[in-house]
């Protein structure tokens, strides 16, 4: 079946500092691969998003390449601010037995910023 | 109006109470999905409907049961549960032929 992993937390890094949160997956076909947010509180953000291979999701100053050959999906951020502390989930979609496109997320990570 | 809406945010029970989560999507989606996320676990998918035909259950316990009047609302009706189902529930939804999912806020429920 399906299944992602990514690193576990927690992440604590200074403002400004480089963030990297890997992301590895396995799936029989070609999903599409998703970084999801979650703000204290709150529910889960689509943060970025990848459908095919050497794709590049980016928002916010995120980024994120689709790699087939790693099956990786690595979520990057070159200065992080306070604002970004959150958890962080990376996911997959896979037709399921309808037309649906069922999510398998990972366990999730939580970021903390310091000023 | 926030593309997805949940209600109450929070809910305290006791476990012979009988209460709904209600969620309500405004985006014109067809699918709608019930999470549970609980602290150091995985989130679980626990039903999904399709054009108010529910496709999915994730082998959850009977105490749980979903409700889909139509594409824009979903309920899920609590009785008899247990404190281990203390949780944050979440609703979201999705296009038909789409594979995003966008997510409400959630209901931090509480069972004592």
């Amino acid at each position: 079946g399906n299944s992602v992993t990514q690193m576990e937390g927690p992440v604590t890094l200074s403002e400004e500092a480089f963030l990297t949160i890997n992301c590895t997956y396995t799936a029989t076909g070609y999903p599409s691969l998703f970084w999801y947010v979650q703000y204290p509180g709150e529910g889960l953000q689509l943060l970025l998003k990848a459908t095919k291979a050497d794709d590049k999701g980016s928002n916010k100053g995120f980024e994120a390449t689709y790699r087939k050959e790693t099956t990786s999906f690595h979520l990057e951020k070159g200065s992080v601010q306070v604002s970004d502390s959150a958890v962080y989930f990376c996911a997959l979609s896979d037709v399921s037995g309808g037309s649906n496109y069922k999510l398998t997320f990972g366990k999730g990570t939580l970021l903390t910023v310091n000023p | 109006e926030t593309g997805v809406t949940q209600t109450p945010r929070h809910l305290v029970m006791g476990m012979t109470n009988k209460k709904s989560l209600k969620c309500e999507q405004h985006l014109g989606h067809n699918a709608m999905y019930w999470y549970k996320q609980s602290a150091k676990k995985p989130l679980e998918l626990m039903f999904v409907y399709n054009f108010k035909e529910q496709t999915e259950n994730n082998s959850v316990p009977s105490r749980f049961s979903p409700e889909c009047p139509n594409s824009s609302h979903l309920f899920l009706h609590l009785h008899t549960l247990q404190p281990e189902d203390s949780a944050l529930y979440l609703c979201a939804s999705s296009l038909l032929e789409g594979n995003e999912q966008f997510f409400g806020p959630g209901t931090r429920l509480t069972v004592l």
